[in-house]
């Protein structure tokens, strides 16, 4: 089956600082990466994908970047604010969803 | 349009004790999925239906059964609750494989 590996476990930022969040996978079948927000008692909610034909998407503040031939893909948070203080999950899919272990991302004011 | 509803949102069984957990969508999503969460672990797939009337074993299956009673519903099954069955469960559904998954809110579940 898939591995999907998530680094770093926690990441302390400064407000207005940017954030990068990094996975590697294994199975080079998997061609669909979607990013996970979960904050403290909720149920986690997409903020970003990408297909596998696509190398990055960006949305406003969030960007993803892919690389097949290395089997990694990353997150990127530019303008980091408070609200952006959670736990980050990341995922390869093929048919079923495999994910990382999760960062946990505090924003200091 | 509530999404994905899953009941109850908390439990407490006893070791040995039996329990379904009942989740329900409104998406009229094909596929259909049942994780544990813990500490450290992020989320681990029990089972997953990729349509109704098919089931899929996940990376941890052991100790659970499901049902897929029809499109809307996939029920999970704890048939001899064990301590190390205490988790947070999520079930999500998708519209098909391999696009986004939409999470209930979660039961919390602990094993006494």
């Amino acid at each position: 089956g898939e591995n999907v590996e998530q680094h770093p476990s926690t990441l302390s930022v400064q407000e207005g600082d940017s954030a990068v969040i990094k996975c590697t996978y294994s199975d080079s079948a998997s061609n669909y990466f979607p990013w996970y927000k979960q904050e403290l008692g909720k149920r986690p909610q997409l903020i970003i994908d990408i297909r596998s034909n696509v190398g990055e998407k960006k949305d406003q503040r969030i960007a993803v970047t892919l690389n097949k031939t290395a089997k990694h893909f990353s997150l990127h948070i530019t303008e980091t604010q408070p609200e952006d203080s959670a736990v980050y999950f990341c995922a390869a899919s093929r048919a079923q969803f495999y994910f990382g272990t999760g960062t946990s991302l505090t924003v200091i004011p | 349009n509530a999404g994905v509803t899953q009941t109850p949102k908390f439990q407490v069984l006893k070791t040995g004790q039996s329990m379904t957990l009942q989740c329900a969508q409104d998406m009229n999503h094909n596929s259909m999925y049942w994780y544990r969460q813990d500490p450290g672990m992020g989320l681990r797939l029990i089972y997953y239906s990729a349509s109704e009337g098919t089931t899929d074993k996940g990376e941890v299956p052991n100790g659970y059964n499901v049902s897929r009673l029809n499109k809307r519903e996939f029920s999970l099954r704890l048939e001899s609750a064990a301590p190390s069955q205490t988790s947070v469960y999520f079930c999500a559904s998708s519209e098909v494989r391999d696009t986004e998954a939409f999470f209930g809110q979660g039961t919390r579940l602990t094993v006494v």
